[in-house]
């Protein structure tokens, strides 16, 4: 099946320190990728909606200056977190959507996460 | 107005007895598809069922079964026979419109707790 390729699993920085991580599809093509952030025991909370080759569409009262995302190709997008802080820390989750599946049964297929905790 | 509301936060049931977990959703969009996640303490979402706003039947993968109640705006998921290694997060979520670019709205979650 469809697999979704999340890097790192868990980051531990220092504040102020700047934190890339990865979403990659492994065997299917993307146009479209979301990010989630999720706080413990709480429901995916969509950040944004990474578009290849344009810029990203990020939901209100997410700041795009401090989540920054990069879609360069049909199989990775990546989220940038600048000059993370404690309250940055969370779990982020990736998803992504064949792009040549029609219809709405096609369900979207997750990264395994990244925990990111800012001391 | 919340698209997706699951109203139990947490739910406790034995092994081997059926458990349901309630989902209801709104939009005005003819067009819509709703899925059932689950979400084991690892982090990963497991996709378990997908319900189309025109599917006529019940979907059913297994144990599982969803409960389509589109008068009521309802989709709720039954796990049958319940397992230890059901415990976890489940999660309901529903896409409007069916194109790959439409992201998944989710609930608020429901902790399920199943014991020997």
């Amino acid at each position: 099946g469809a697999v979704v390729s999340q890097h790192p699993s868990r980051v531990i920085c220092k504040s102020g320190t700047s934190v890339k991580i990865e979403c990659r599809s492994l065997d299917f093509q993307a146009t479209t990728m979301f990010w989630y952030r999720q706080f413990p025991k709480k429901s995916l909370m969509l950040m944004a909606t990474s578009n290849e080759g344009s810029k990203a569409t990020y939901e209100q009262g997410v700041e795009k200056d401090k989540f920054l995302i990069n879609h360069a190709s049909l199989t990775l997008s990546t989220l940038t977190v600048t000059s993370a802080h404690p309250e940055d820390s969370s779990f982020y989750i990736c998803s992504a959507r064949d792009f040549r599946a029609s219809g709405s049964n096609q369900p979207q297929h997750f990264g395994d996460g990244t925990r990111l905790s800012i001391l | 107005a919340q698209k997706i509301t699951q109203t139990q936060p947490g739910m406790f049931v034995q092994e081997k007895e059926a458990v349901t977990l309630d989902c209801t959703y709104d939009t005005s969009d003819p067009s819509y598809g709703l899925f059932w996640y689950k979400q084991p303490s690892s982090g990963e979402m497991i996709f378990l069922i997908y319900q189309g706003s025109y599917d006529q039947q019940n979907a059913t993968e297994g144990r599982y079964s969803l409960n389509f109640q589109k008068a009521r705006k309802s989709a709720n998921l039954v796990i049958s026979a319940s397992q230890l290694g059901d415990s976890a997060m489940y999660f309901c979520a529903m896409r409007e419109g069916d194109q790959a670019g439409t992201a998944l709205i989710f609930g608020k979650g429901t902790t399920l707790s199943v014991s020997s």
